[in-house]
């Protein structure tokens, strides 16, 4: 069975420093992966997704991500994080064999200090 | 273009009330999902729809019906409501099964 585990619960960056959270996957195949975000009291928005191809993905507001399949990770990062980054961010995994019904990590809320 | 949107917001319910969380998307989006989020568990997918008149389980399906009898609309319906249904629902709509989700902003459930 599909498994995503995102190991930090939390994580304090100051801001203007480097950012990157960590996702591992657990799946036979090359899933599919995403990086969403939630904002305080909203619902989740998309930053970015891998389907096949360059294994580095671009997204919105600055993010980027790397799929390592030898690692069965996809690293979220952000070279200056900003204060309005601070949020609760989700991988999830999606794959055909499931009709790419999404399994989603636990999150890791992101807190900026000023 | 209002996207995905649930009604109500917030809501209390006596242990063994009934309601119906709606949820309404004008993206013409076919596939249409159900979550709930508890804290630190992610979000587990209840039910979903590919399209109108279909509709399957996820993965916590339990206490909990959909119907889809248009595009737009995919309401969940919860029977004898129980405490352990104190949650966040979540809808979210997609073109297709691995195109981007857009979820509505939620509804917080309590269970008292």
């Amino acid at each position: 069975a599909q498994s995503v585990t995102q190991p930090d619960i939390h994580i304090t960056v100051s801001e203007g420093a480097s950012l990157e959270l960590r996702c591992n996957y657990s799946y036979g195949a090359t899933p599919y992966l995403f990086w969403y975000v939630q904002s305080p009291g909203q619902g989740l928005q998309l930053l970015l997704k891998y389907f096949s191809g360059d294994t580095l993905v671009q997204g919105i507001k600055g993010f980027e991500a790397e799929f390592k399949r030898s690692q069965s990770s996809f690293n979220l990062r952000k070279p200056s994080v900003h204060w309005s980054d601070a949020a609760e961010y989700f991988c999830a995994v999606g794959a055909v064999d499931s009709n790419y019904q999404l399994i989603w990590g636990a999150g890791t809320k992101l807190i900026i200090k000023p | 273009n209002a996207g995905v949107t649930q009604t109500p917001k917030f809501r209390i319910l006596k242990i063994g009330q009934s309601m119906t969380l709606q949820c309404t998307q004008d993206m013409n989006h076919n596939y249409m999902y159900w979550y709930r989020q508890d804290p630190g568990m992610g979000l587990k997918l209840i039910y979903y729809s590919v399209g109108a008149g279909i509709t399957d389980k996820g993965e916590v399906p339990n206490g909990y019906n959909v119907s889809r009898s248009t595009t737009e609309d995919f309401p969940l319906r919860l029977e004898l409501a129980a405490p352990s249904q104190t949650s966040v629902y979540f809808c979210a709509s997609s073109y297709s099964a691995g195109s981007e989700q857009y979820f509505g902003p939620g509804t917080r459930l309590t269970v008292t």
